[in-house]
């Protein structure tokens, strides 16, 4: 069963707008990463925050940890088309093991 | 292009058989981690192999099994093959062997389908 959860599962917003997606996830993490995933194909690594990180950044994306509240956040600013794809969270715990969320489904209009 | 290559990309077999799937990582990563996406499960770990050893297991069923070879390839091995496992495959490898800290590149996936 998933781990994590995400919200919303799916966001549909015009280019140049941000998107804004959550997760929580249930256990204790050392690590909380972000991916993403064009319709059927593989997933791409956007962005790892560790569990001592409370924001990272990277380029248009912008990522916040709180893990008293278990959970993440995945802005990416300015969006574009090509933005369109599956998000997911990805939590590690102490051991290694990787619990994804379901995933939200972000389509970006021009 | 991650670099971490699989085959075939699709396969269409039906309940009951055998399939074997194949993975090359990255050229110098040494895990290698086997994912499950179906559309009910959503992505699932199935397990990882460090420098050709088990190193962590998740959701994997006793029917379906892995390996890592010396030139550090992956097989995943699906037997009695179920509807319910149709679903894409993938394989991904990191450098190291903590998933706590690695980066992890995907491959392709393959597409299973049980008929």
């Amino acid at each position: 069963s998933q781990q994590g959860e995400e919200d919303p599962q799916a966001l549909s917003i015009q280019e140049g707008e941000n998107a804004t997606m959550n997760c929580s996830y249930k256990t204790s993490i050392n690590n909380l990463q972000w991916y993403r995933q064009n319709s059927g194909r593989g997933l791409v690594h956007l962005i790892l925050i560790r569990s001592n990180e409370r924001e990272k950044h990277s380029g248009r994306l912008r990522v916040t940890l709180d893990t008293s509240k278990k959970s993440s956040s995945l802005l990416i600013t300015a969006s574009r088309a090509a933005d369109t794809a599956s998000y997911f969270c990805v939590a590690s715990d102490s051991w290694g093991k990787l619990q994804f969320g379901a995933g939200t489904q972000v389509v970006v209009t021009p | 292009d991650s670099g971490v290559t699989q085959t075939p990309k699709h396969l269409i077999t039906a309940t009951g058989q055998r399939v074997t799937l194949r993975c090359s990582p990255r050229s110098g990563d040494l895990s290698v981690y086997w994912y499950q996406q179906s559309l009910d499960q959503g992505l699932q770990f199935l397990i990882q192999y460090y420098n050709g050893e088990e190193r962590a297991k998740g959701n994997i069923l006793e029917r379906f099994s892995a390996q890592q070879f010396p030139d550090l390839h992956s097989e995943l091995n699906l037997s009695s093959l179920e509807l319910g496992d149709s679903a894409l495959y993938f394989c991904a490898s990191s450098v190291g062997g903590r998933t706590v800290t690695d980066t992890q590149y995907f491959g392709p996936g393959t597409r299973l389908t049980v008929l």
